[in-house]
């Protein structure tokens, strides 16, 4: 199984509000809705924002948000801050392989 | 709260044996019946190493399934990972993570940076 696809850079100002997209394959994403999200500071471990498409773990941010459509996931982000520069990267359930990762958005805030 | 911290090997050597040991804290280790292996690197992203079960037999990424091994130590609440027969290509920032129920990991750690070099 491949990587999910997603956009290697996405950028807002203070305030706004981005979507990042995670793209996959009927055998991943669009099978089930088992994806979640992870943001990831350098030198930290990573922190799991989404899981199950939709929800949010305890002490997350109502500024995050999932969905799915098919074989893509996404994940918004509203009323950007300064401390949401950061990487973000999916993860689906697969097949052969379990867990199958996406290929990481560097989110910058202008 | 969960926290888990991968060893430092050191350096690996070319053909050698990658051995690296995430010892868990904050939590028992049966908190959670599947603890996993990701790597990542700069030119293939994040790759799921495979996962060990509590209750079973592991499961591996097909394409490493030859050359790993992973187990569990509850009286020392660690769990490892062994990969042999490494090249510069297992070179990577190695992570251990707890998974959580259904299917999603909950907790990592802060990864180490493993690299094979003669």
């Amino acid at each position: 199984q491949s990587a999910l696809t997603q956009p290697a850079s996405v950028s807002g100002s203070p305030g706004q509000w981005i979507t990042i997209s995670c793209t996959g394959t009927s055998s991943d994403v669009g099978s089930r809705d088992l994806v979640s999200w992870y943001q990831h500071h350098p030198g930290k471990a990573p922190k799991l924002i989404i899981y199950e498409v939709t929800k949010r773990p305890s002490g997350v941010s109502n500024r995050f948000s999932g969905s799915k459509s098919g074989n893509t996931a996404s994940l918004t982000i509203s009323g950007l801050q300064s401390e949401d520069e950061a990487e973000y990267f999916c993860c689906s359930y697969g097949s052969s392989v379990l867990y199958v990762f996406g290929t990481g958005t560097e989110v910058t805030v202008l | 709260q969960v926290q888990l911290r991968e060893s430092d090997p050191g350096l690996v050597r070319p053909s050698g044996t990658l051995s690296l040991t995430c010892t868990v804290s904050g939590a028992s280790i049966t908190s959670s019946d599947w603890w996993t292996w990701v790597r990542q690197t700069p030119g293939k992203g994040l790759e799921w190493i495979g996962e060990v079960y509590l209750r079973g037999s592991p499961n591996y990424n097909p394409s490493l399934k030859t050359r790993v091994s992973m187990s569990v130590d509850k009286s020392k609440n660690q769990f490892s990972l062994s990969l042999n027969s490494v090249t510069a290509a297992d070179t990577a920032m190695y992570y251990c993570a707890r998974i959580g129920v259904p299917h999603y990991v909950d907790s990592w750690g802060q990864g180490i940076l493993v690299t094979v070099s003669s």
